[in-house]
């Protein structure tokens, strides 16, 4: 069965300074992998997506995502956080082929101190 | 040009009642789905509907109904609500593949949620 860990439920960093997000995947099959923002009292919206592909991902609002397979990883980053970036991001997984059911990660809260 | 709506934003009910959040795309999708969203930030799909038929139901107790009059419509009905139903429930569609069912490439769009609060 698939499954998705966030590794830190909160994360704060500095305006302009560089945002680590960390997800770790579980899949018997070839997952595709999602991150999703929901900024407060908001709904989700998709940062960016992993389908195969290239490895690296590039998503918006300067957003990306690298896939690695051997550490069975797909972490975001960011290369300066800006105020507007505090929300709550979500990593998702779901299988390639078969059940096409998302699976979320917890969350993880970026806070963005000025 | 809303992509997902849902109506109501917020509902506030009293333990017992039976209450309804109606969910509509423009998309053109042909799946959508129900999300319960916990106190916790926790997201978990209850069901999913491709091309008006059921084809994920979780293991949601059968207080909670859902009935999709067309493809664009995706309805949640609740009986006898429980405090324990208090959440945020978001409504997402998403294209189908080429096989006709929904592909897992395919992102899902969400809806703004619906705060649920029973007392």
């Amino acid at each position: 069965a698939q499954s998705v860990t966030q590794l830190d439920s909160h994360v704060s960093v500095s305006e302009g300074t560089p945002v680590l997000l960390r997800c770790n995947y579980s899949s018997s099959y070839s997952p595709s992998l999602f991150w999703y923002v929901q900024h407060p009292n908001k709904g989700l919206q998709l940062l960016l997506k992993y389908t195969s592909a290239a490895t690296l991902v590039k998503g918006i609002n300067g957003f990306e995502a690298e896939f690695k397979k051997s550490e069975t990883s797909f972490h975001l980053t960011k290369p300066s956080a800006h105020m507007s970036d505090a929300a709550e991001y979500f990593c998702v997984v779901t299988l390639t082929s078969g059940t096409y059911k998302y699976i979320f990660g917890t969350g993880t809260r970026l806070k963005v101190l000025a | 040009d809303t992509a997902v709506s849902q109506t109501p934003k917020y509902l506030v009910t009293q333990m017992g009642n039976d209450k309804s959040i109606k969910c509509e795309q423009n998309l053109g999708h042909d799946t959508m789905y129900w999300y319960k969203q916990d106190s916790k930030k926790f997201l978990k799909i209850m069901f999913s509907y491709n091309n008006k038929e059921l084809i994920i139901n979780e293991t949601v107790p059968n207080r909670f109904s859902p009935k999709s009059p067309d493809k664009a419509h995706l309805n949640l009905h609740i009986n006898s609500l429980e405090l324990g139903d208090s959440a945020v429930y978001f409504c997402a569609s998403s294209r189908e593949g080429l096989a006709g069912a929904p592909f897992s490439y395919n992102e899902q769009f969400f809806g703004p949620g619906t705060r649920l609060t029973v007392l």
